[in-house]
């Protein structure tokens, strides 16, 4: 199984709401991240985890939190975002650790803000 | 810091035909590694090709091959026998010590028939 799997695919959300993302993969991957991409640019890195722990933060404000609660999964919640935060939302898995360990990419979450 | 120029934003090549996507990077690391990754139309991104700084020969991948110039720092990407299939988006990318993935802009790919 060489897949990441995302849900949903796709999410429209009010300003207020509250929502989350899953990602899931069963390829032993401990290292997992959350990218934001927008039209035709690439994608920016927002979160890595490494063995569950929260490695890397790239100053993402806090209205997205992101969530590891086993090694298969990531979760990234959502709260009082704004119309700029419309995006597709990228999850990627990877062995940790060796610089030119491939990074398997999910689907995608194409998130709309109203 | 590090960064990755893309200086194509579009490609067109026939069918059969080769083309060559560029990619120019900046860096004053001497360990790194380099990748070429395709996004397809609502498709999810897959790994192309990589390469690692340190081997001189380049990496080849069936009709994929990359020119890699290390002292001019340019990893290009040349596609043979170019197939409907391989319209995309292609983005150059670039992993160094911090271990995170920088990418280009990238380039998109259409193919003619």
């Amino acid at each position: 199984d060489t897949e990441v799997t995302q849900t949903p695919k796709h999410l429209v959300m009010g300003m207020t709401n509250k929502k989350s993302l899953k990602c899931e993969q069963h390829m032993g991957h401990r290292a997992m991240y959350w990218y934001k991409q927008k039209a035709k640019k690439p994608p920016e890195l927002m979160f890595v985890y490494s063995y569950e722990k929260l490695s890397i933060n790239e100053s993402v404000p806090s209205r997205f939190s992101p969530e590891c609660p086993n090694s298969s999964l990531l979760n990234l919640h959502l709260h009082a975002l704004q119309p700029e935060d419309s995006a597709l939302y990228l999850c990627a898995s990877s062995h940790p650790g060796r610089l030119n360990n491939e990074q398997f990419f999910g689907p995608g979450t194409r998130l709309t803000v109203l | 810091a590090q960064t990755v120029t893309q200086s194509q934003p579009e490609m067109s090549v026939q069918e059969a035909e080769t083309v060559t996507l560029s990619c120019t990077y900046d860096t004053s690391e001497s360990d790194y590694y380099l990748f070429w990754y395709k996004q397809p139309p609502s498709r999810q991104m897959i790994l192309v090709i990589r390469q690692e700084a340190y081997k001189q020969q380049n990496a080849t991948e069936n009709r994929f091959s990359v020119n890699f110039q290390k002292a001019a720092k340019s990893f290009s990407l040349k596609i043979s026998d170019s197939q409907l299939g391989d319209a995309a988006m292609y983005f150059c990318a670039y992993r160094g010590s911090q271990g995170n993935l920088i990418f280009g802009k990238g380039t998109k790919l259409s193919v003619k028939p």
